[in-house]
Order: structure tokens, then C-alpha cells, then sequence
């Protein structure tokens, strides 16, 4: 079946840098483009970024431009998100999700890995 | 950048009432408007895509309605399972955004 299970998550103090990993499953993951979305304790939705296909292009929320890094290894069906200088704000759970073709929706979503940064 | 707001950002509705949720986008999206479902603990789920399709297996008391700058989503008789937190997301442009969500609450 269609999965994505992401990986990576812990507890990281500020300053330090965390790679983020989305094995996909069940689908032809060179097709689609991919998201990170993040939830901080008790909020909302926050889009974290989104990578194309075949990852040509890459799109960031404006607050996280030079942080944070999506890439992708179709080789390995493996999305990837990569934090530096990791701040105590960056504390959520990550989701990784498939864009379906040709549009910037999210039809299928991990389970999430959660990233507390803390010292 | 495009702002989304929803409202209201709770209600408390009882099994059968029919519940309105309305999503405001800054500026025009066509129908680039997604709904989500979230339940405490998972991951949210698609619910309708392009402002009112209706994703595989999502019952029919769902449905969503709207274009350019106002939307809805509606859900006919409200069931137990539906008790949850939906969240708009416009598909329009990036950056793309989410509404603040809207928890639904037993009354």
C-alpha cells in the first residue's frame, strides 16, 4: 500500500542540525513532488517546503528560507529535510506528504516524527 | 504572500447538526482550495481537493463549495467520527498556507 514513514526526529539542542528522512512506499515516488509540513505542540499547519519531481525546483515558507533544505534521492525513494542551527521554535512534528500530480496538495501523509529542540 | 482564515476556530455542534466552516484567502486562488482532517494524534487527512471534489472514501454529508476568495465546508449531519480539526490550505501559489484550523466540538 501507499506509505510514507519518516525518521530522524529527537531531542536536539539550539544551534545544533538535524537531517529529517520520508521513505516512501507503494507508489512510483519519482513521479510526484513531495512536502514538508510541521505542527508545533497544540497549533495549526505550517508548510515547510515542497520539492518537484524530479527535484528541480524547490519552494520554502518565506520564515524558513536558509535554514532549512528539502531534497530527495529517487534512487532510494527517500525525501529528505535537512535544519540547521536549530532553534527552540522549530519544535514540531514533521510530516512529509505526496503532492498529487500536478498540484500542490497533500493526498498522502506520514505519521510524523517529532523534533524537540531543547538543551 | 496569500493569507488563509477560518472561521470560527471552534464550535460545538451535536450529532446530526449540520455544521458550516468558512475559509477566507487574502487574495484570489481560483478553486485551489484543499480541506483537511485532523484527529488528535494523527496525521490529517484530504478530505476535498479543488475547492469541491471529494476524495475516495470520504463520506457524502461532506462537501465543499466556493471559488476565488471564499469557500466552505459543510458536513450535512454531523457523525461521532467527524469530531476533529479541519484545516484549509490554499494549492494556489507558494509559499503555500493553511488556515488556522476549526475544532469540532461535542456539544
Amino acid at each position: 500500500q501507499v506509505q510514507l514513514v519518516e525518521s530522524g526526529g529527537g531531542v536536539v539542542q539550539p544551534g545544533r542540525s538535524l537531517r529529517l528522512s520520508c521513505a516512501a512506499s507503494g507508489f512510483i515516488f519519482s513521479t510526484y513532488g513531495m512536502h514538508w509540513v510541521r505542527q508545533a505542540p497544540g497549533k495549526g499547519l505550517e508548510w515547510v517546503a515542497v520539492i518537484w519531481f524530479d527535484g528541480r525546483n524547490k519552494y520554502y515558507a518565506d520564515s524558513l528560507k536558509g535554514r532549512f533544505t528539502i531534497s530527495r534521492d529517487n534512487s532510494k525513494n527517500t525525501l529528505y529535510l535537512q535544519i540547521e542551527t536549530l532553534k527552540a521554535e522549530d519544535s514540531a512534528v514533521y510530516y512529509c506528504a505526496r503532492a498529487p500530480s500536478g498540484t500542490y496538495g497533500m493526498d498522502v501523509w506520514g505519521q510524523g516524527t517529532t523534533v524537540t529542540v531543547s538543551s | 504572500d496569500i493569507q488563509m482564515t477560518q472561521s470560527p476556530s471552534s464550535l460545538s455542534a451535536s450529532v446530526g447538526d449540520r455544521v458550516t466552516i468558512t475559509c477566507r484567502a487574502s487574495d484570489t486562488i481560483s478553486t485551489y482550495l484543499n480541506w483537511y482532517q485532523q484527529k488528535p494524534g494523527k496525521a490529517p487527512k484530504l478530505l476535498i481537493s479543488g475547492a469541491s471534489t471529494l476524495q475516495g472514501g470520504v463520506p457524502s454529508r461532506f462537501s465543499g463549495s466556493g471559488s476565488r476568495t471564499d469557500f466552505t465546508l459543510t458536513i450535512s449531519s454531523l457523525q461521532p467520527e467527524d469530531f476533529a480539526t479541519y484545516y484549509c490550505q490554499q494549492a494556489y501559489n507558494t509559499p503555500l498556507s493553511f488556515g488556522g484550523g476549526t475544532k469540532v466540538e461535542i456539544k
